[in-house]
């Protein structure tokens, strides 16, 4: 079935690092792909989407390629900054948008 | 416009009694979905709504959770006996399943359940 596999943390970063997040997934065809974030106390947030191979999603300075290639979908950031602290989770939806699936979460923390 | 809300948000109750937990999707969403969140811990799917569609249940641990969703919109998520293994965030989420649609997921700040 379809799944996906993140990266385990925890990550400590200093500030201004360059970040990156691994996600590789199986899936049957071309499903969504997606990044969440929560940050501390909060609810799961939309970071950014892609919806099929070679979309580059992009919000606040994160990035993340959909690879069909290297089933991927690698988060990535240049200059990450101390508000970036948090967990972020790959998540991918079935064609039919019934099935979402999410990976087990990465924290974050940024030191200054 | 608003998002999508659950009450309470911290719920604490004494183990074997019963819980009832409420959503309230973003208005215009044919889905709606319910997560699990033990601490430190990925999201557990729980039941999905799509529509006037027989629920997806695979997701409910035993029979003494389920879930209904009335008239298309608001959702309870009901746990019976509840225990302590049953203390987690209780996550909702909704998403436009039509055409056009990336289906992402909008979350609510979930509810705190906490079983003594």
């Amino acid at each position: 079935g379809d799944s996906v596999t993140q990266m385990e943390g925890p990550v400590t970063l200093s500030e201004e690092a360059f970040l990156t997040i691994n996600c590789t997934y199986t899936a049957t065809g071309y499903p969504s792909l997606f990044w969440y974030v929560q940050y501390p106390g909060e609810g799961l947030q939309l970071l950014l989407k892609a919806t099929k191979a070679d979309d580059k999603g992009s919000n606040k300075g994160f990035e993340a390629t959909y690879r069909k290639e290297t089933t991927s979908f690698h988060l990535e950031k240049g200059s990450v900054q101390v508000s970036d602290s948090a967990v972020y989770f790959c998540a991918l939806t079935s064609l039919a948008g019934n099935q979402f699936y999410f990976g087990t979460g990465t924290s974050l923390t940024v030191i200054p | 416009g608003a998002g999508v809300s659950q009450s309470p948000s911290n719920k604490v109750t004494e183990k074997g009694k019963d819980v009832e937990l409420r959503c309230d999707p973003i208005s215009g969403h044919t889905a709606l979905y319910w997560y699990r969140q033990s601490l430190g811990q990925g999201l557990e799917f729980l039941i999905y709504f799509q529509g006037n569609s027989a629920p997806d249940k695979s997701g409910l641990p035993s029979d003494r959770f389920s879930a209904e969703r009335t008239g298309g919109s608001v959702s309870t998520l009901t746990i019976q006996r509840t225990q302590q293994e049953d203390s987690a965030v209780y996550l909702c989420a909704s998403s436009f399943l039509g055409g056009g649609s990336s289906y992402e997921q909008y979350f609510g700040p979930g509810t705190r359940l906490t079983v003594t």
